[in-house]
């Protein structure tokens, strides 16, 4: 299986623009999903395939991809986006949606 | 709307087993395949597996093999994990989530089961 590579901790100021990234071998054939979890709760998709955003995930939030690193990009960071992030992607078989990153802790300061 | 709701938390001895379920509501339950993710105390999530709703056919990740077993109940649209001969590092919380296929992506999500296993 393969490796999906997270920042452990990033910060960004309020309102401020912040990227999330997520490295792994996977990213150069397969698109990265994104999770936010919030202390307590499960987790909640945010971003799918190439940028693509589920009903009521406000649209600062967007996804990229380029080479072997995903990114995650929240434009104007609200205090109610402090939360751990974890990227989702195919194992290096390509069958499963089977390899997390370690997740990063985004604060809001 | 749409939702899969999990059974209540657990406390268990080890050696003993736990059967967590995952009752789906608001879309066709074999339409879309159910995989468990595992998450540790303060630790991240990782991928159990997951199951074919329309087969059965269950699938294992490495390091859940032999004692993790995932079954259906496709006439109560429930999934279930059942975990045997539990040992204290199977102290954790255990999601079910839908597998979105046309997404590439887990869309939605149960709200977690947390089994304890303590002497």
């Amino acid at each position: 299986s393969s490796e999906l590579t997270q920042d452990p901790a990033v910060s960004v100021a309020l309102g401020q623009t912040v990227s999330i990234t997520c490295q792994g071998d996977s990213l150069r054939s397969f698109y990265a999903s994104w999770y936010q979890q919030k202390p307590g709760q499960a987790p909640v998709l945010v971003i799918y395939g190439k940028n693509n955003r589920p009903s009521g995930i406000p649209d600062r939030f967007s996804g990229s991809t380029s080479g072997n690193t995903a990114s995650l990009t929240i434009t104007g960071a609200q205090a109610e986006d402090e939360a751990d992030y974890y990227c989702n992607s195919r194992d290096s078989s390509g069958n499963h949606l089977g390899v997390f990153g370690g997740g990063t802790k985004l604060t809001v300061l | 709307q749409v939702q899969l709701v999990q059974s209540g938390s657990e406390l268990k001895k080890p050696g003993a087993s736990v059967k967590v379920s995952c009752k789906a509501s608001g879309y066709t339950f074999t339409s879309y395949a159910v995989t468990w993710v595992r998450q540790a105390p303060g630790q991240g999530l990782e991928w159990m597996g997951w199951i074919n709703t329309n087969t059965g056919n269950p699938t294992y990740a490495q390091g859940f093999t032999g004692r993790f077993v995932f079954s259906l109940d496709t006439s109560v649209s429930t999934a279930y994990l059942q975990i045997n001969s539990l040992k204290a590092e199977d102290t954790a919380v255990y999601y079910c989530a839908r597998d979105a296929n046309w997404a590439d992506a887990f869309d939605i999500w149960g709200q977690g089961t947390m089994v304890t296993v303590s002497s």
